[in-house]
This record gives structure tokens, C-alpha cells and sequence, in this order.
């Protein structure tokens, strides 16, 4: 069964410092890799797909990266600000039909104090 | 942009209700999800929807049903809520390999 670990499970930062989220996944034939962000009390936003023969997306401050081979996907948001603090969860997909295809990481909560 | 829109953000209701979620999406989606969010247990899907009138259970399916009568709704059903029912309840969507789109979420409440 595929487990999806994300490390540190907090973290506080002062605002405009450069951070990386880590996400990593024991089965490495995934479809795609997705990074979503959880106000409290709210539903997720989706932040950047990562298609299996991808290496990175990129969208404003945020970048994603992939590494299949070592079962490993990192967030790097730059230039961090109060309004990027959120609960950060990655979620893999696997290439498999059905409904229990994607799995969910245990989620960062990130702080960036002003 | 796909919009994904669940009816009500909180809900409380008592013990023995029949309580229907509500969630529409407006991108013709095949794909429909409904997980609840729990702390210290994350999500866990109860059910799934790849079709009109299509359904496969998840991982939690006990006390829920669902309905999917036309492609953008789908509903989430308790036929006999209970306490331990009380939950952030998340409905997604998603077509082919692209990703999945949430709702807002229903904070229901069951007392």
C-alpha cells in the first residue's frame, strides 16, 4: 500500500524566507503528484499537478519538484509571505482504475510570522 | 476554471436525521469524490462516482449512501446520523489525468 510521509509535520518561518516542503512516497510507479493547500476550516486548493514524466511545475512563487526514482517530491514557495500560511498536502496518484488511487500525506502546517 | 460547489459550509443536525450533502460541479467531469476530514486521520473517501448512476464504495462507506442521478451532482447521503458522523466532509472532482478539484467543504455537526 503506497504511504505518503510529509516532513516537517510544522513549521514556522519570518516572512520572506525562502522554504521547501518535503513529500515522500514508498511506491514510486505513480500517475501524477498533486500539492494542495488547506485553509482552516476550508476545503483544499489545488496548487500544482505533477504529471509522472514530469520533472517540475512551476506557478508564481511555487515550484514543485519530482523524483520518482527516490520516491521523493518537494514544494519550494519563495519569498514567503503571512498569506501562504496554510496546511500543505501532497497527494499521489497511482496508475490504477478504481476509487483507492490516491493517497493523501499527513500535511505540513506552515506559519510565516510578519 | 472548474468550480466545484458544495451547498452548505456548516450544518448541525440531530441524532437520527437523514441528512443529504449536496455537491455540483460545473466542468463535465466523469469523476466524482466525496472523503470526510478528520484530525490525526486525514481524509478518507467514502464513496466514488465515475458515472451517471455509477458508484463504488471507499474506504469508510458504512452509514453513508449516494446519489448521482445527472453528471454534476453528486450527493452524499446519511441515512441515520449519529454522533460519530460529525465531520469536515470534502467533495472533489476529476477528469482523465488531470487533477482533483475540492469544494469548500460542509462542516456538519451532528448533536
Amino acid at each position: 500500500k503506497q504511504e505518503v510521509t510529509q516532513i516537517p509535520a510544522a513549521l514556522s518561518v519570518p516572512e520572506g524566507e525562502n522554504l521547501v516542503l518535503n513529500c515522500s512516497f514508498t511506491d514510486s510507479a505513480i500517475y501524477n503528484l498533486q500539492w494542495f493547500r488547506q485553509d482552516p476550516g476550508k476545503g483544499l486548493t489545488s496548487l500544482l499537478l505533477i504529471q509522472s514524466s514530469q520533472r517540475e511545475q512551476t506557478s508564481g512563487r511555487l515550484n514543485a519538484s519530482l523524483d520518482k526514482s527516490s520516491g521523493r517530491s518537494t514544494l519550494y514557495i519563495a519569498a514567503s509571505q503571512p498569506g501562504d500560511s496554510a496546511t500543505y498536502l501532497c497527494a499521489v496518484r497511482l496508475p490504477r482504475g478504481g476509487a483507492n488511487n490516491l493517497f493523501f500525506g499527513t500535511g505540513t502546517r506552515l506559519t510565516v510570522i510578519p | 476554471d472548474v468550480k466545484v460547489t458544495q451547498s452548505s459550509r456548516y450544518l448541525v443536525k440531530r441524532t437520527g436525521e437523514k441528512v443529504f450533502l449536496e455537491c455540483v460541479q460545473d466542468m463535465d467531469h466523469e469523476n466524482m469524490f466525496w472523503y470526510r476530514q478528520d484530525p490525526g486521520l486525514g481524509l478518507r473517501l467514502i464513496y466514488f462516482s465515475y458515472d451517471v448512476k455509477m458508484k463504488e464504495k471507499g474506504d469508510i462507506p458504512e452509514g453513508y449512501s449516494v446519489s448521482r442521478e445527472k453528471k454534476e451532482r453528486f450527493s452524499l447521503i446519511l441515512e441515520s446520523a449519529s454522533t460519530n458522523q460529525t465531520s469536515m466532509y470534502l467533495c472533489a472532482s476529476r477528469t482523465g489525468n488531470y487533477g482533483y478539484t475540492f469544494g469548500s467543504g460542509t462542516r456538519l455537526t451532528v448533536v
